[in-house]
């Protein structure tokens, strides 16, 4: 089946890093992703890792990817009170080149 | 282009009511993606159409849903005698669908809010 779990909340202190995790269930994905919600406003993507990579890194972000355990995460460095947002991790099932299996979201709080 | 579009941004009706959004994808995209997302979840597809033709459907897309994408640009989502149920925000996604990463990644609207009293 085609499932994506994460942690419901994170709560970080400003300028430590922050790493949100997730597990999926379909092993045949092609693409996993990382996109960004912050109230009232749509899913901004922000990365993406191909499932033969298992490491990826965009200026703060770092993607890491282990297909043995089926375990994305996602570390963003020096987290700041603008990183404040939903994060949903998403899977893209080589079943279908159509759709993405979104997670429930980690909502990411910054304490001052 | 500034992205994809969809309207009305907030839509509250009475139960039985019918309501319809509208979605402008990203010009030149061809793949078009309906989500639904409710509150504290994740979005759940819906349905995708690759220019006009409608290719998949969810489960979760009930007789009373219903889309079109008439010309292969602009796409409609049709809710009949809507039902509290169906209060959500309504997402819309585009991509290039060509194949790869770079154009089959989904670049989402704001979305459209609706609630049904």
């Amino acid at each position: 089946g085609e499932d994506v779990e994460q942690s419901l909340f994170l709560s970080v202190r400003e300028g430590d890093s922050s790493v949100i995790n997730c597990t999926y269930t379909d092993s045949s994905s092609t693409y996993l992703y990382w996109y960004k919600q912050e109230p009232g406003a749509g899913l901004q993507l922000l990365t993406y890792i191909f499932s033969n990579m298992d490491m990826k890194q965009d200026q703060r972000l770092t993607v890491l990817l282990n297909k043995k355990d089926k375990h994305l995460s996602l570390r963003i460095a020096d987290t700041q009170t603008g990183d404040s947002a939903i994060y949903f991790c998403a899977e893209s099932p080589y079943s279908s080149a159509s759709k993405i299996i979104f997670g429930s979201g980690t909502r990411l709080s910054i304490r001052p | 282009d500034t992205g994809v579009s969809q309207d009305p941004r907030h839509k509250i009706t009475k139960r039985g009511q019918n309501v319809t959004f509208r979605c402008d994808p990203i010009s030149e995209h061809n793949r078009l993606y309906w989500y639904r997302q409710t509150l504290g979840q994740g979005p759940e597809f819906l349905t995708y159409f690759q220019n006009e033709a409608q290719l998949e459907k969810s489960r979760l897309l009930s007789d009373r849903f219903s889309a079109e994408r008439p010309k292969g640009s602009f796409s409609t989502l049709e809710i009949q005698r809507t039902e509290q149920g169906d209060s959500a925000m309504y997402l819309c996604a585009s991509t290039e669908g060509y194949g790869g990463a770079s154009t089959d990644t989904q670049y989402f609207g704001p979305g459209t809010r609706l609630t049904v009293l």
